[in-house]
């Protein structure tokens, strides 16, 4: 059981903009910013967005990320092959004071 | 560019101890705060606790307390995990991870370590 509540999964095609919704609560995504990673399976995880859209140098412009309350959401578009991979949010809790992450969620790319 | 390399695979007995590294290089680490995440088979990622290695504070998940302690050598720019009164549960791939948001307790976790497989199996 998850804190933060992602959907198992999502399918998409070439070209096409899909997006990844992550729902909390007041004291984790309400209070905190969020960052979102991609996992191919095999490999490490790789931080996509963070702090309200910052990317790292090197993730694309195609990857998005916005918050709303207690929820938050990912946005790819331009959908590629390479994006099938899983994506996690993940936020601090401060009632916790743990980090916290999202169950995760399977993008397949038709 | 900062690089995080692990140690490498263990198989361990139930309830002994298991102390994974995590040697970083390319950057500073004294001032950036190193976490630790794991992953059991087929599931998603967990936050098991980081340290600021620079003031040695230590940041525990309610779930580990009192069976993981994070360590940092300065002298090695090494982080450890030790886990201890393993299960067969803890059976997981164990990453560390550099805050990428400089000072403070962001959650930001950029870049990761390749990983350590760590097997409990009597």
């Amino acid at each position: 059981q998850s804190f933060l509540t992602q959907a198992p999964s999502v399918s998409g095609t070439p070209g096409q903009r899909v997006t990844i919704a992550c729902s909390g609560s007041s004291s984790n995504i309400g209070s905190n910013s969020v960052s979102w990673y991609q996992q191919v399976p095999g490999t490490a995880p790789k931080l996509l967005t963070f702090n309200n859209n910052q990317r790292p140098s090197g993730v694309p412009g195609r990857f998005s990320d916005s918050k709303s309350g207690t929820s938050a959401s990912l946005a790819i578009s331009g959908l590629q092959s390479d994006d099938d991979a899983y994506y996690y949010c993940a936020a601090w809790d401060d009632s916790l004071n743990d980090l916290l992450f999202g169950g995760g969620t399977k993008l397949t790319v038709l | 560019q900062v690089q995080l390399v692990q140690s490498g695979a263990e198989v361990k007995k139930p309830g002994s101890s298991v102390k994974v590294s995590c040697k970083v290089s390319g950057g500073n680490f004294n001032n950036f705060i190193i976490y630790w995440v794991r992953q059991a088979p087929g599931q998603g990622l967990e936050w098991m606790g980081g340290i600021i290695p620079i003031f040695g504070t230590e940041n525990y998940a309610q779930k580990f307390q009192g069976r993981v302690t994070i360590t940092a050598d300065e002298s090695t720019t090494t982080a450890y995990m030790e886990l201890s009164s393993l299960r067969s549960e803890d059976t997981a791939t164990y990453y560390c991870a550099r805050e990428a948001g400089g000072s403070g307790w962001h959650g930001w976790l950029d870049p990761w370590g390749q990983g350590t497989l760590v097997i409990v199996s009597s």
